[in-house]
């Protein structure tokens, strides 16, 4: 069975400064990997995913993130942060497309300050 | 965009007392949808797999007579809280998986209270 770790249950960052969001995960096979965004009393919003290919994956609203095999990790990372990214942050893992199922990590909530 | 409609996203209901959530894909099939819990800053629990034309696949611990899942078209399916309790209270999300783009999209959520 998979599982997802996000170490990071807050995250305060000044506005305009870089942030990281750590996600490891554990599998015993390959697995396809995403993050995404919750704001407040809403559903999720996909930011990115890796399913194959290239390791550094690009998303929306200027959000990055890095598979890394080795270190089983997937941390998402954006240079300058705004005020509007204040939301919660889960990182998602499925072992394969016949089970379907995501298992979702327990989320960091980033928050800008001014 | 592949786009999932949850209705109604809010709900406040008598103790003993039966809620329905739907749960829309507006511009494409769903042949599976996803039904999850999420308690107030939690991640989310995912509670059920809805198959068009099938049971429901419930996960460990969850009641499969209280939480009624019900997939009978392409585009629709809903979770039917039966006999509610203030401890069902919770944000309840649904997903569906999009086949083009591999991707799972989610409803917007429904705020279950039950009083």
């Amino acid at each position: 069975a998979q599982s997802v770790t996000q170490l990071d249950s807050q995250v305060p960052v000044f506005e305009e400064a870089p942030v990281e969001l750590r996600c490891n995960y554990s599998s015993s096979v390959s697995v396809y990997l995403f993050w995404y965004v919750q704001y407040p009393n809403q559903g999720l919003q996909l930011l990115l995913k890796y399913l194959s290919g290239s390791t550094l994956v690009k998303g929306i609203n200027g959000f990055e993130a890095e598979f890394n095999k080795s270190q089983t990790s997937f941390h998402l990372r954006k240079p300058s942060v705004h005020i509007s990214d204040t939301a919660e942050y889960f990182c998602a893992v499925s072992e394969n497309f016949g089970n379907e199922k995501l298992t979702f990590g327990t989320g960091t909530r980033l928050t800008i300050i001014p | 965009g592949a786009v999932v409609s949850q209705h109604p996203s809010r709900v406040i209901c008598k103790s003993g007392t039966s809620v329905k959530i739907e749960c829309r894909s507006l511009d494409f099939q769903a042949t599976t949808m996803f039904w999850y819990r999420q308690f107030p800053k939690q991640s989310l629990m995912l509670m059920a797999t809805s198959n068009e034309g099938s049971k429901a696949t419930y996960e460990q611990g969850v009641e499969k007579d209280k939480f009624l899942i019900n997939h009978a078209s392409l585009t629709l399916s809903t979770l039917t809280v039966t006999s509610a309790h203030p401890e069902d209270s919770s944000f309840y999300i649904c997903s569906a998986r999009s086949q083009g783009n591999y991707g799972y999209t989610f409803g917007s959520g429904t705020r279950l209270t039950v009083v």
